[in-house]
């Protein structure tokens, strides 16, 4: 099955400074990759996502870029603002055939620093 | 369109006892999966239900059930609460087509605390 892994676990960046934030998964045969966002107090809610036939997303200050050889996927922040401070999660499909299920990253906590 | 809405926001429970949690999904969505979040652990996928069945389900003992009924609306519940338990249950709903076709919508979760 499918194994997320997710690095760093925290990430401390200068306001007006980018942060990227990188996930690792397992099977190959993985075609979509969402991004969610969890501010304080809140559920996650997501904020970009890609899928395998395309390299690179972009959403504003948000890009999530996916390297299918290495198998690794990143968000792109730019230009960070204090409200990009929360817990980022990368996701990938239980499995490919039925995508019905996420596995998830554990978390990173990115702290914007005025 | 209302958000997903899980009630209460807040619960304390002691060893032993069961609890029984609410999520009412967007209009219009009939999958309604249950996560179990934890600082430990991230995001732990409990089940998902779709049209009143469940279709997925997670690596949790039997303790953790759910159901949900003819109008989307969904419950979970734990029974013989352990300390463990203490974590963020957090709903989620969607079109159920699918995690790549069908994002996820979260509620802002129910904190449960076991003591």
């Amino acid at each position: 099955g499918e194994n997320v892994e997710q690095h760093p676990s925290t990430l401390s960046v200068q306001e007006g400074d980018s942060a990227v934030i990188k996930c690792t998964y397992s099977d190959s045969a993985s075609n979509y990759f969402p991004w969610y966002k969890q501010e304080l107090g809140k559920g996650p809610q997501l904020i970009i996502d890609i899928r395998s036939n395309v390299g690179e997303k972009k959403d504003q200050r948000i890009a999530v870029t996916l390297n299918k050889t290495a198998k690794h996927f990143s968000l792109h922040i730019t230009e960070t603002q204090p409200e990009d401070s929360a817990v980022y999660f990368c996701a990938a499909p239980q499995s490919p055939n039925s995508n019905y299920q996420l596995i998830w990253g554990a978390g990173t906590k990115l702290i914007i620093k005025p | 369109k209302a958000g997903v809405t899980q009630t209460p926001r807040y619960l304390i429970k002691t060893r032993g006892q069961q609890v029984t949690l609410s999520c009412s999904p967007i209009s219009g969505h009939r999958s309604v999966s249950w996560y179990q979040q934890t600082p430990g652990q991230g995001l732990q996928f409990l089940f998902e239900y779709f049209s009143e069945t469940q279709r997925n389900k997670g690596n949790f003992p039997g303790r953790f059930s759910g159901r949900q009924f003819s109008n989307s609306r969904s419950e979970m519940n734990v029974s013989t609460l352990e300390l463990g338990d203490s974590a963020l249950y957090l709903c989620a709903s969607s079109l159920g087509q699918g995690a790549s076709n069908s994002p996820l919508h979260f509620g802002n979760g129910t904190r449960l605390t076991v003591t």
